[in-house]
């Protein structure tokens, strides 16, 4: 069966510090990966998605990056943090070459900065 | 435009029936889909629809779908306490899900 993982489950940052928040998938090859933004009691802003390793979608112009070392890894960054971009961060998965198919969510990270 | 519309906030009382509606945007969308948000979780997949059928029902939960206004709506019978949650429609779109807004839906005794 597929697991999605993310860490870590919670992050307080100073403003103008990086950032770094990891997604890894097992149990599929080759999934589609996405990360999400939660602001509190607010909808999901869909922030990257990616399809392969190193094919990077941003959905909106930020601060923050992603990347996909590995076919099964997700990574978010920051090289300097704003206080907007506190938020509950949430990565998911599909299966690829489905064409928006269900999502498979992991438990979030809830990032404050300060 | 892209956005998928629910209403923010829905109250029932415990043991009544609750009704989330969601108006989506594509009319070609072969599948739409309920996802609840339980505090300070993840989304899980509650249930789905094909874009063929009218309505599916499974257990406390009915979906009805009324493509020709693009209109879906998820019905909870016997509400419970530990429904309590944000609810969102989902819709494809290429490699994406495009969601709604969510539906807070606060359950009281």
């Amino acid at each position: 069966s597929q697991t999605i993982h993310q860490w870590p489950a919670t992050l307080v940052q100073p403003v103008g510090s990086p950032l770094s928040l990891e997604c890894t998938v097992e149990g599929t090859s080759n999934p589609n990966l996405y990360w999400y933004r939660q602001a509190a009691g607010r909808g999901l802003q869909l922030l990257f998605y990616s399809v392969g390793i190193g094919q990077i979608s941003s959905e909106v112009p930020q601060n923050l990056s992603a990347s996909r070392p590995q076919d099964r890894q997700f990574i978010l960054s920051s090289k300097k943090l704003l206080l907007s971009d506190s938020g509950f961060y949430l990565c998911a998965w599909s299966f690829g070459g489905t064409g928006g198919s269900e999502q498979f969510f992991g438990p979030g990270t809830r990032l404050t900065v300060l | 435009g892209e956005d998928v519309e629910q209403s923010l906030f829905l109250s029932v009382r415990e043991g009544d029936s609750s009704v989330i509606n969601c108006t989506y945007t594509d009319s070609s969308s072969t599948y739409l889909y309920w996802y609840k948000q339980e505090p300070g979780a993840g989304l899980q997949l509650l249930t789905y629809i094909f874009s063929n059928m009218d309505m599916k029902q499974d257990q406390r939960l009915t979906v009805l779908l009324n493509k020709k206004d693009k209109h879906l709506s998820l019905r909870i019978a016997d509400t419970q306490t530990g429904d309590s949650a944000i609810y969102f429609c989902a819709e494809p779109n290429t490699d994406k899900l495009i969601f709604g807004t969510g539906t807070r839906l606060q359950v009281f005794p």
